[in-house]
């Protein structure tokens, strides 16, 4: 049964860019949760998807976007990069009717801005 | 969610058990105390929640004392890949719906021959 998948899984990228990342839940999960973490530090509440709409949003800007497809696949945007934007980038899906232990993590996109 | 205090870092040698502590003096009579674990280049894995009985898993046990303030994770019987470092969360119960996880800096355990 595969986990959470996530592609790419690195990726370098110049300033003022654009860039998508991809998940894929694990089978029977329907919520897609994103999730920024710089070097050194724990993962940062991005956003949650579910039902193809963001149903919650932690304090990033408006360059941060995204999307949840009919599949429950997810996708993470990012306008305008800044060097500050280089991270581990990790997508976390669960199913909607069960709490925390229905997490799911993949392995992150690891971002770097040049 | 309330705010979580742990040493940043502990060392165990292997076979022991790994004792890791986590304040919680805020924590809320709904809220339960969670346990994660990244072990290098990976995501978070779940490792095991409570609200305020003790509980144990296949992986470890979570002690939670009676006034809730605190917890501590127990890893039994250690070995080198347990070392990763852990994250002491707390958010508001089982509610059905999958809302954020608040992750503070976490305790790196570095487990030794």
């Amino acid at each position: 049964d595969a986990g959470v998948t996530q592609s790419p899984t690195h990726l370098i990228k110049t300033r003022g860019q654009q860039v998508t990342l991809r998940c894929s839940p694990k089978s029977g999960h329907d919520t897609v949760s994103w999730y920024q973490q710089a070097l050194g530090q724990g993962p940062q509440f991005i956003f949650q998807y579910y039902e193809e709409e963001e149903r919650q949003r932690g304090n990033f800007p408006d360059r941060f976007s995204g999307h949840q497809f009919p599949n429950y696949s997810s996708e993470l945007n990012v306008n305008a990069l800044l060097l500050g934007d280089s991270a581990l980038y990790l997508c976390a899906s669960s199913p909607e009717v069960r709490g925390l232990d229905g997490y799911t993590f993949g392995s992150g996109t690891r971002l770097t801005v040049v | 969610d309330a705010k979580t205090t742990q040493p940043p870092s502990m060392d165990c040698a292997e076979g022991r058990a790994a004792n890791l502590p986590c304040n919680h003096s805020t924590i809320s009579g709904n809220e339960y105390v969670y346990w994660y674990r990244q072990i290098h280049s990976q995501g978070p894995q779940y490792i095991i929640h409570g609200l305020k009985n003790n509980e144990t898993n296949e992986m470890a046990s979570l002690i939670i004392t009676e006034d809730r303030k605190s917890s501590t994770l127990i890893l039994p019987h250690a070995t080198l890949r347990d070392t990763a470092v852990y994250y002491c969360i707390v958010r508001a119960g089982n509610t059905g719906t999958a809302s954020k996880l608040t992750f503070g800096t976490g305790t790196r355990l570095q487990v030794t021959l």
